[in-house]
C-alpha cells in the first residue's frame, strides 16, 4: 500500500491553522497513524486509528478521515510543532510510512 | 510503559553481517509486538520488519527479505534483528518500536548502521 503525503514541505507562522494530507493507494479503513519528529530525535505517535489522540499529546492536534483520504490538522500552530509529520498505515504489511511533511517556520 | 534501548549499530563493509539488539524495559514484554525502523541519512521513514509477541508471526519489507531475519528472546525481553549481505543502501538509524494496529506507541533512540569501505 502506497501513502503519499502532501504537501512535502509547509512553512506557516506561529497561531496558524495548518493541514497536512495523507492518501493511501488503496482502503485502509480506519488503520491510519501520524507522527511527530523532531531533528535528532525519534518519532512520536500523535494519533492513532485515524481520528484518536494519543495519551498526553496536546488537544490542538486532531486527525480525521478513513477509506483511503486523511488529514492531520494542527488548529494553532505552537513553536514546538515544527517538526516532520509522517503519516503510516497500519491495516496490513508492509506498514508503509508516507515520505513525510517538514513544517517549518515561515 | 515500555522503554526500548537499541544497540549493535557500528560500521560494516559491503556484504558483511551485524546483528542489532532492542532491549525493553517494562511489564507485558510477551504481548508486545514489536517492529523495526530505519531512516536513511535525510530520509524518510521506512518499516522493515514486525514480529508478533509470541514470535510465531514475522513480517519482512520487500527490500530486506532474505537478507534479515527478525527474532525475540522474551525471557531476555529483547528483540533481534540478524542483518547479512548488507548494502550501501543499508545505511540508516534503525529503530525499534512497539505496536502494531494502533500504530507504534513506544520508540527506542535509534543505532547507526552504516554500510562502507
Amino acid at each position: 500500500i502506497q501513502m503519499t503525503q502532501s504537501p512535502s514541505s509547509l512553512s506557516a507562522s506561529v497561531g496558524d491553522r495548518v493541514t497536512i494530507t495523507c492518501r493511501a493507494s488503496q482502503s485502509i479503513s480506519s488503520y491510519l497513524n501520524w507522527y511527530q519528529q523532531k531533528p535528532g530525535g525519534a518519532p512520536k505517535i500523535l494519533i492513532y486509528g485515524a481520528s484518536n489522540l494519543q495519551s498526553g499529546v496536546p488537544s490542538r492536534f486532531s486527525g480525521s478521515g478513513s477509506g483511503t483520504d486523511f488529514t492531520l490538522t494542527i488548529s494553532s500552530l505552537q513553536p514546538e510543532d515544527f517538526a516532520s509529520y509522517y503519516c503510516q498505515q497500519s491495516y496490513s504489511s508492509p506498514y508503509s510510512f508516507g515520505q513525510g511533511t517538514k513544517l517549518e517556520i515561515k | 510503559e515500555v522503554q526500548l534501548v537499541e544497540s549493535g549499530g557500528t560500521l560494516v563493509q559491503p556484504g558483511g553481517s551485524l546483528r542489532l539488539s532492542c532491549a525493553a524495559s517494562g511489564s507485558n514484554f510477551n504481548s508486545n509486538e514489536l517492529n523495526w525502523v530505519r531512516q536513511a541519512p535525510g530520509k524518510g521513514l521506512e518499516w522493515i520488519s514486525y514480529i508478533s509477541g509470541g514470535g510465531s508471526t514475522i513480517y519482512y519489507a520487500d527490500s530486506v527479505k532474505g537478507r534479515f531475519t527478525i527474532s525475540r528472546d522474551n525471557a531476555q525481553k529483547s528483540m533481534f534483528l540478524q542483518m547479512n549481505s548488507l548494502r550501501a543502501e543499508d545505511t540508516a538509524i534503525y529503530y525499534c518500536a512497539s505496536g502494531r494496529r494502533r500504530g507504534f506507541d513506544y520508540w527506542g533512540q535509534g543505532t547507526q548502521l552504516t554500510v562502507s569501505s
